[in-house]
């Protein structure tokens, strides 16, 4: 255990549903990323916090995709109007980063979403 | 953004020695490299990183090349668990890693 939870674990859905996915962080990290990853590849960046300012979007974030963190604390990130290419694992990442310094990031467990 | 190169996978006996290698031949100068490996249905979790210099840790070495271009992750006396997809990531930061599909490390008992 990391100390980054997510919830739900799993989650199935219908097509063209919204989903929403919750991240709460290691308390003192500052820094919060979401990353998704399909089956045999690494996790592919998607977007990242710095307190409660999200600092950047990778062009995978369509823009069915919304991402906040609005204490600073816990992350939701929503997928609206679902599509079957959405099924993948959603991951998320803290880390604590000061000035210069390299801080590794500490990946939750994922939640696994289906869409069908 | 620069590229790594990982072989898919690789094979070890338990309690050998494990070298991982990553090739990185458009590294910047202030791209450091990140080892983060992954276990069956868990995160991603951070092995060690390093800069120029060769690294140790309580998980293992990081060699880096002269020239920068090449890196070896070292597992000193492979585990079953250490079985895992293991991910070699350049960044100035670590704050957009980009993960390649990295090499699938298997330990025989």
């Amino acid at each position: 255990d990391t100390g980054v939870s997510q919830d739900p674990r799993h989650k199935i859905t219908k097509r063209g549903q919204n989903v929403t996915f919750r991240c709460d962080p290691i308390s003192e990290h500052n820094r919060l990323y979401w990353y998704r990853q399909t089956l045999g590849q690494g996790p592919e960046f998607l977007t990242y916090f710095q307190n409660e300012a999200q600092l950047e979007k990778s062009r995978l974030l369509s823009d069915r995709f919304s991402a906040e963190r609005p204490k600073g604390s816990f992350s939701t990130l929503e997928i609206q109007r679902t599509e079957q290419g959405d099924s993948a694992m959603y991951l998320c990442a803290s880390s604590l980063a000061r000035g210069g310094q390299r801080n590794e990031q500490y990946f939750g467990p994922g939640t696994r979403l289906t869409v069908t | 953004d620069a590229k790594t190169t990982q072989p898919n996978s690789m094979e070890s006996n338990e309690e050998e020695p494990v070298h991982l290698p990553c090739n990185h031949s458009t590294i910047s100068g202030t791209d450091y490299i990140h080892w983060y490996r992954q276990l069956p249905s868990q995160g991603p979790e951070y092995v060690i990183h390093g800069l120029t210099s060769n690294v140790n840790n309580r998980m293992a070495s990081l060699a880096i090349a002269e020239d920068r271009k090449s890196s070896t992750l070292i597992l000193h006396r492979a585990t079953l668990r250490d079985a895992a997809v293991y991910y070699c990531i350049l960044g100035y930061n670590n704050n957009d890693m980009r993960f390649g599909a990295g090499t699938r490390l298997t330990v025989k008992p």
